[in-house]
């Protein structure tokens, strides 16, 4: 059964560093998609970056990138360079490809805090 | 452009209540998906329309819900009988097709609290 696990709840990073927030899946589907959202104090759910399984590069946009271990089945998220508005709560999500259900299956989210 | 929509923002209902919530997607968006969002947890799958038919409804958890999409633009999702475990935030989103790439784009959310 196709499952996101995200095992760290909550994560501090001082402002200006990098910080990598952990996410592993796991699905018998070939073909998926795995996408990051960062949700604000203020609930609306934002796009920050996807990657496809048969992606042979690493996704990257702007400050985040997506480190990517097929293998591993891990896509642990990269913010480089972390700033105060960074602090939210951030969710992978992964896409079966093969069945036609287009739905997102989430993990339990990790809550990051940028210190000044 | 407008992003999704979503009507009311927050909703307080009585035990036993029917209640309905609104989204509006995109403008040219086909898919719409509805999501349930317990406090602390990440959004869980209700249920997925192409155009006007429910691709996928596995994720309604029973008969008290439903949803529709009338005329493939707007969409509805209506609760019977509320009770106080329906309680959560509703998030609906929407994209251009049914695609695995298609990043969904989220409203804001409908706050529903049943008393």
């Amino acid at each position: 059964a196709q499952k996101i696990t995200q095992t760290q709840p909550g994560m501090f990073v001082q402002e200006k560093e990098a910080v990598t927030l952990d996410c592993t899946y796991d699905t018998s589907d070939p073909s998926y998609g795995l996408f990051w959202y960062k949700q604000p104090s203020s609930g609306e759910m934002i796009f920050l970056i996807y990657q496809g399984s048969y992606d042979q590069q690493n996704a990257t946009e702007g400050r985040y990138s997506l480190n990517f271990q097929k293998a591993r089945k891990s896509a642990n998220l990269v913010i480089s360079a972390s700033q105060l508005g960074d602090s939210a709560m951030y969710f992978c999500a992964m896409r079966e490809g093969t069945s036609n259900t287009g739905k997102l299956i989430f993990g339990q989210g990790t809550t990051l805090q940028v210190k000044p | 452009g407008a992003g999704v929509s979503q009507t009311p923002s927050n909703k307080v209902t009585e035990k036993g209540k029917y209640v309905e919530l609104r989204c509006d997607p995109i403008s040219g968006h086909t898919a719409l998906y509805w999501y349930r969002q317990s406090l602390g947890q990440g959004p869980e799958f209700l249920i997925y329309f192409q155009g006007t038919g429910a691709a996928d409804d596995s994720g309604l958890p029973n008969d008290r819900f439903f949803a529709v999409r009338p005329e493939g633009s707007v969409s509805t999702l209506k609760i019977q009988r509320t009770e106080r475990g329906d309680s959560a935030v509703y998030l609906c989103a929407s994209s251009p097709g049914g695609g695995l790439s298609y990043e969904q784009y989220f409203g804001p959310g409908t706050r529903l609290t049943v008393t």
